[in-house]
């Protein structure tokens, strides 16, 4: 069965300093991963994705994630944290084949940016 | 170019009432989702439309809730006799490839 693991509810940064939000997925078979962000009452965006190409991708903003297969790990980065990355974060696989193609979520990760 | 379109943004609306719920894709995209995001449950999947066909509606909570598709384009999320359970936002997404789907900015649906 694919589904994913966010390991924090909520992660807190100064502005200036790296961000780092976990991601442990399960997945029967090679997975396409995605990354999600969604600001205060707005709708999700997709910030990157991993489709068996690279291993490490690279989003917007700043963004990136590494796929590590021998970890099933697909933890997202940047390097300086900026005020208006405050959101909230969704790590995401996709269920895709026979009769189905579906986004299965995971709880979320609150990112908070202190000045 | 347009994104995805939802409508109403808000709709309040009374315990075992009907409503419906819009969403326009994206001009060209063949693939039509519904996902629902509610405090308690996160977000989840519903429904998901290849043209005008379901293959797998497997996320439908109850037999309350039905959704259809015409022409390819605009679908309609239909939840009869409203319960309180089911206030949360209503989201819509569209794809022209699969591993790519792009939402739109969601209905809040409440039950009083």
């Amino acid at each position: 069965a694919q589904s994913v693991t966010q390991l924090d509810s909520h992660v807190s940064v100064s502005e200036g300093t790296p961000v780092l939000l976990r991601c442990n997925y399960s997945s029967s078979y090679s997975p396409s991963l995605f990354w999600y962000v969604q600001h205060p009452n707005k709708g999700l965006q997709l910030l990157l994705k991993y489709t068996s190409a690279a291993t490490l991708v690279k989003g917007i903003n700043g963004f990136e994630a590494e796929f590590k297969k021998s970890e099933t790990s697909f933890h997202l980065t940047k390097p300086s944290a900026h005020m208006s990355d405050a959101a909230e974060y969704f790590c995401v696989v996709t269920l895709y084949g026979g009769a189905t193609n579906k986004l299965i979520f995971g709880t979320g990760t609150l990112l908070a940016v202190q000045p | 170019g347009a994104g995805v379109s939802q409508s109403p943004s808000n709709k309040v609306t009374e315990k075992g009432k009907d409503v419906e719920l819009r969403c326009d894709p994206i001009s060209g995209h063949t693939a039509l989702y519904w996902y629902r995001q509610s405090l308690g449950q996160g977000l989840e999947f519903l429904i998901y439309f290849q043209g005008n066909s379901a293959p797998d509606k497997s996320g439908l909570p109850s037999d309350r809730f039905s959704a259809e598709r015409t022409g390819g384009s605009v679908s309609t999320l239909t939840i009869q006799r409203t319960q309180q359970e089911d206030s949360a936002v209503y989201l819509c997404a569209s794809s022209l490839i699969p591993h790519e789907q792009y939402f739109g900015p969601g209905t809040r649906l409440t039950v009083t």
